[in-house]
């Protein structure tokens, strides 16, 4: 089936730890995402990317970095700079006229 | 920048109501928009998808319209049920150069249906 696979599901990071939060899709489309979300509030772009090798900066990228070396592939590394990165992450990507598809998720906990 | 807004943010209903739910929009150069569904401490999950040459989409109980012209669309939800119990999200994707695409998202409707 094709779809958006998030990993790890929960995950939890201690204070000055950089984290890796991965990001696969099978759907072939072009367009990913990365949305941070937090209790009571919208989705918040973090970075997004139209095609390989390049991507943008979102509303709040800072203390975030990512990837985008294979069409499939979209990991997002939140690094020691970001001083509050509890949250729910998600991932989506979107195709010409299929709309966007989200993955379950990533509960991110700072120990 | 595209701003996309939902009124209100949460709403409670008795069970069989007909209830609708708005999205605002404010730069009507859009490629689709979107309806999804989130229950708590899920991901999202499609509802429908309206491309800009549409007016509507329908799929069972839930029908929803678009107006490009007026920046808005509307997500009809027939004889509510307490399983229709989540919070529902709009999301535009804008038309930009290079048919470039990004997705834009309203902050969401948090609906209870009361048994």
């Amino acid at each position: 089936d094709g779809g958006i696979t998030q990993s790890p599901k929960y995950l939890f990071r201690k204070e000055g730890q950089n984290v890796t939060l991965s990001c696969e899709q099978n759907l072939n489309h072009d367009a990913m995402y990365w949305y941070r979300q937090d209790p009571g509030q919208g989705l918040r772009l973090i970075y997004y990317s139209q095609i390989v090798n390049d991507f943008q900066k979102g509303d709040i990228a800072e203390g975030y970095s990512v990837s985008r070396e294979k069409k499939e592939s979209f990991p997002l590394t939140v690094t020691s700079a970001q001083k509050n990165p509890t949250a729910f992450y998600l991932c989506a990507s979107t195709g010409w006229t299929a709309g966007a598809f989200f993955g379950q998720g990533t509960r991110l906990t700072v120990v | 920048k595209q701003e996309v807004t939902q009124i209100p943010a949460a709403l409670s209903v008795p069970e069989g109501e007909n209830l609708v739910l708005n999205c605002s929009f404010t730069d009507s150069a859009i490629y689709n928009l979107q309806w999804f569904r989130q229950d708590p401490g899920k991901g999202l999950t499609s509802l429908l998808l309206i491309q800009s040459s549409q007016r509507e989409q329908t799929s069972g109980r839930l029908n929803a319209s678009l107006d490009k012209s007026s920046g808005r669309s509307t997500l009809y939800i027939a004889a509510s049920q307490p399983g229709d119990s989540a919070t529902y999200l709009c999301a535009v994707e804008d038309m930009r150069a290079g048919a470039n695409s990004k997705l834009t998202f309203g902050k969401g409707i948090t609906l209870s249906v009361r048994p």
